[in-house]
């Protein structure tokens, strides 16, 4: 079942912007991912956060971590019109299969 | 970072066929393929796990005598859509995670998906 929820659905910002998107989730996680997906194209893997962690950084990629609220936030710094595609949050929980529960993903446009 | 294979990229068939798609780990062994449907705007739905050598988990409501999944290898893992009707009209995306303890066993690494089109 999905249990993540990404806000805003979509977002539209001028080239050189931040762009911030949320995921809430609703239940205990091992870790939660962030994915990007152009459209009709497969997934690719942003960045990775465990349960015990509050704060990664990759690139131009900042993930935070709220357990206590179930909350993570994506946050693109100086976009790019590359960076125009849907971004999915997906909940890692349990051991053994490792299933992913996606969210349904904001859908960001960097207008040049 | 780990390369997951898909093919084919596109299919068009008739209705009533059947259809399968591969889902191949390039340069690592996967204990676990995920099998997944995407609908136009929407988020993934996980259809169904599978483990080799052994039988592939559905989720529920996925039926598992039209999605036919078989995880023969560590590297190869099929999804058949049998007697295809347009309703199953889809993108398949299939993931596969690492073995246990090894390199690549925290992600998932996904293919690039099966645009599917029963006409």
């Amino acid at each position: 079942s999905q249990q993540g929820e990404e806000d805003p659905q979509a977002l539209s910002i001028q080239e050189g912007e931040n762009a911030t998107m949320n995921c809430s989730y609703k239940t205990s996680i091992n870790n939660l991912q962030w994915y990007r997906q152009n459209s009709g194209r497969g997934l690719v893997h942003l960045i990775l956060i465990r349960s015990n962690e509050r704060e990664k950084h990759s690139g131009r990629l900042r993930v935070t971590l709220d357990t206590s609220k179930k909350s993570s936030s994506l946050l693109i710094t100086a976009s790019r019109a590359a960076d125009t595609a849907s971004y999915f949050c997906a909940t890692g929980s349990g051991a053994g299969s490792y299933q992913l529960t996606f969210g349904k993903g904001t859908k960001l446009s960097v207008i040049p | 970072g780990a390369v997951v294979s898909q093919h084919p990229s596109r299919v068009i068939c008739k209705s009533g066929t059947s259809v399968k798609i591969e889902c191949r780990s390039l340069d690592f062994q996967a204990t676990t393929m995920f099998w997944y449907r995407q609908f136009p705007k929407q988020s993934l739905m996980l259809m169904a796990t599978s483990n080799e050598g052994s039988k592939a988990t559905y989720e529920q409501g996925v039926e598992k005598d039209k999605f036919l999944i078989n995880h023969a290898s560590l590297t190869l893992s099929t999804l058949t859509v049998t007697s295809a009707h347009p309703e199953d009209s889809s993108f398949y995306i299939c993931s596969a995670r690492g073995t246990t303890g090894g390199v690549y066993e925290s992600e998932a690494f996904f293919g690039q998906g099966t645009r599917l089109t029963v006409v």
